[in-house]
């Protein structure tokens, strides 16, 4: 089944202890992104990825770091989390600009 | 600066159809993309606009006016599994998205 999943699914943590979100796809997708939803705000495109080693910042990088080693991950560093970083992150991957698939999100709470 | 603009909420009947409109403001764009969120779940595709025009997708259709900046999503034959979140997204030529703060839309039975 095609799919984008990530991992953990909910995590609480506390301020500045470092955290990684990963995000795997099954597709061969090149491109990849982060975004982060609250609350009428919509979503927020964090990262996004092109291909293996390609990356590039959102919207809304500061505070975040990603890799891209292989193509089918993705992960997501929060390197000294904070409160404000409290959201709901998603990972999607897509095959060209048109249809990005989501992953089901992590809820996130930085204490 | 970037933006998109939708309504955030629109209230319609079983069967009726609703139109929900989006400008936007980017720069570099390529494409508007549709996508609907129940509450509790992930973003899931609808449609993309890369050209002028009307694009149909079953109940669902989006139109793209790019000299206007401005698009729309048709939901027809509402059913009440059409209550969701539906967001309007602007994709540039390097893959930066920017997404509209969302339309809720409510149906009533």
């Amino acid at each position: 089944e095609a799919q984008v999943t990530q991992n953990p699914r909910y995590l609480i943590t506390v301020t500045g202890k470092k955290l990684t979100v990963t995000c795997s796809q099954n597709m061969n997708h090149e491109y990849m992104s982060w975004y982060r939803q609250d609350p009428g705000l919509g979503l927020r495109q964090i990262y996004y990825s092109m291909n293996v080693e390609v990356t590039d910042k959102g919207d809304v990088p500061e505070g975040y770091k990603v890799s891209r080693k292989e193509k089918r991950n993705f992960p997501l560093i929060l390197e000294s989390p904070s409160p404000n970083q409290t959201s709901l992150y998603f990972c999607a991957s897509s095959s060209g600009r048109n249809r990005q698939y989501f992953g089901p999100g992590t809820r996130l709470t930085v204490l | 600066g970037q933006s998109l603009e939708q309504p955030s909420e629109v209230t319609a009947v079983e069967g009726a159809i609703v139109q929900i409109n989006c400008t936007y403001q980017t720069s570099g764009f390529y494409g508007l993309s549709w996508y609907q969120q129940h509450d509790g779940g992930a973003p899931t595709f609808l449609s993309y606009n890369a050209l002028d025009g009307l694009e149909e997708t079953g109940r669902f259709s989006s139109f793209l006016s790019r000299s206007d900046s401005y698009g729309y999503l048709l939901l027809q034959e509402l059913q009440m599994k059409d209550s969701a979140s539906y967001f309007c997204a602007v994709v540039s030529g390097t893959y930066k998205y920017i997404f509209g703060t969302g339309t809720r839309l409510k149906v009533l039975a």
